[in-house]
């Protein structure tokens, strides 16, 4: 039968092209934003995180972006890797609050 | 540092049976997150302790649910009675002054 739940979005890259993964947030107020990466069986892993008065931070190999006037994230990994193979998820945070996407499902290709 | 330890990893029980989850977080850490997992709705979030004490618990199903955290070191959260709906991956997660979140392995929860 057909399957039902959360269709993912889901991206395919090569071994060792950039990936780029993108989240859309909607709250003006959101201070802080979070890049997490979950593998099959296991909790979400924190990748690296932005507050809310920059744009750009860069860490090994991944980068996020910000830009808040379209309330946009991304997640930049170069030169991916099998292992980068996950699920990433992007969180905002609202007060004490934080809210998570859906999440993005990364698939690398050897 | 051990990171966030949930126990069980896995559970099966049968429907009508109470379910005991644990959690111990990080040490020193202030903030103390349960969060559900399914296919069909992600990740939602149940409950959090600030200093021990439930801030929200909005995300709480239904009064099936109920979480305690008697000291700085350890949380739980009770299904009782469970039923198969609450088939799921329970994550505890906790922070330091609300920053950044450090989840724990999850427990699997299958409800017969």
């Amino acid at each position: 039968g057909e399957s039902v739940g959360l269709h993912l979005p889901t991206l395919s890259v090569q071994e060792g092209d950039n990936s780029i993964i993108n989240c859309a947030y909607s709250n003006s107020a959101s201070d802080y934003f979070i890049w997490y990466k979950q593998e099959s069986g296991k909790g979400p892993q924190f990748i690296i995180d932005i507050r809310s008065n920059m744009d750009k931070r860069q860490g090994q190999r991944v980068t996020v972006l910000l830009n808040k006037t379209v309330k946009h994230l991304s997640l930049q990994i170069a030169a991916t890797q099998p292992g980068d193979s996950a699920v990433y998820f992007c969180a905002e945070r609202v007060g004490n609050q934080f809210y998570f996407g859906t999440g993005t499902s990364l698939t690398v290709i050897p | 540092d051990a990171g966030v330890i949930q126990s069980p990893r896995h559970e099966v029980t049968e429907m009508g049976q109470e379910v005991t989850l644990r959690c111990k977080p990080i040490s020193g850490h202030d903030y103390l997150f349960w969060y559900r997992q399914t296919m069909m709705r992600g990740l939602e979030l149940l409950i959090y302790f600030n200093n021990n004490v439930p801030i929200d618990d909005s995300g709480m199903p239904e009064d099936r649910f109920s979480a305690k955290m008697p000291n700085a070191s350890f949380s739980t959260l009770k299904i009782q009675p469970s039923e198969p709906r609450d088939s799921a991956v329970y994550f505890c997660a906790s922070s330091l002054n609300g920053g950044t979140q450090y989840f724990g392995p999850g427990t699997r929860l299958l409800v017969l």
